[in-house]
């Protein structure tokens, strides 16, 4: 059984669609993130979620909209899609948040590549 | 802020060749350390860790120490596999913050 599962796999759309990926996880966690890929593999934290609150929220534009209805699951939906949004989007999660001095391990989803011609 | 700087890739060696990846960080007080792994269409995966000085961490024959008076966490195994080809990314955990590398790539042949 997939732990973290994501769908799609990909995503191919065209500029100021509006879309959403959707994750999944069974482990039981009540952590969960989602980070982005761009093409030069650079990974950055997007949102994390613990107990279906937002606790983190970078520096990302508000078209990008992070949504949990439980535990479970943290879909991410993207208004008015641009050029710079292809990348690949992975989601996470942990058994606790993994702030603070102690280490949570992360657990990774397949990834979502978005492409917007 | 917390960064964290990696060898540019793609590496390329041949089986049974010894691998370095050179990673180093800045960062304020003390954080921890990783390498993550990601095989080809799959997510990330935890490789290793060390959470101060002079800690190694391992697996898979995969080692890495944490040196505080380089700032560095270079990743090392002494016979590479065609199946560690892959994409591995250095991190560096803060208080509040996880920094990620740019990853490097590996490509083994056999």
């Amino acid at each position: 059984d997939t732990a973290v599962s994501q769908t799609p796999k990909y995503l191919v759309t065209q500029m100021g669609n509006d879309k959403s990926i959707k994750c999944e996880q069974n482990l039981g966690h009540d952590t969960m993130y989602w980070y982005k890929q761009d093409s030069k593999k650079f990974l950055k934290i997007m949102f994390s979620y613990n107990n279906k609150e937002l606790i983190i929220n970078e520096t990302v534009p508000n078209r990008f909209s992070p949504k949990s209805p439980d535990k479970a699951h943290l879909n991410l939906h993207i208004n008015s899609l641009e050029l710079g949004d292809s990348a690949v989007y992975f989601c996470a999660s942990s058994q606790g948040w993994w702030g603070g001095h102690s280490f949570i391990e992360q657990f990774f989803g397949p990834g979502t590549r978005l492409t917007v011609l | 802020g917390d960064s964290v700087t990696q060898m540019e890739g793609p590496v390329t060696l041949s089986e049974e060749a010894f691998l370095t990846i050179n990673c180093t960080y800045t960062a304020t007080g003390y954080p921890s350390l990783f390498w993550y792994v990601q095989y080809p269409g799959e997510g990330l995966q935890l490789l290793l860790k060390a959470t101060k000085a002079d800690d190694k961490g391992s697996n898979k024959g995969f080692e890495a120490t944490y040196r505080k008076e380089t700032t560095s966490f270079h990743l090392e195994k002494g016979s590479v596999q065609v199946s560690d080809s892959a994409v591995y990314f250095c991190a560096l955990k803060g208080y509040s913050t996880l920094t990620f590398g740019k990853g490097t790539m590996l490509l083994v042949s056999p």
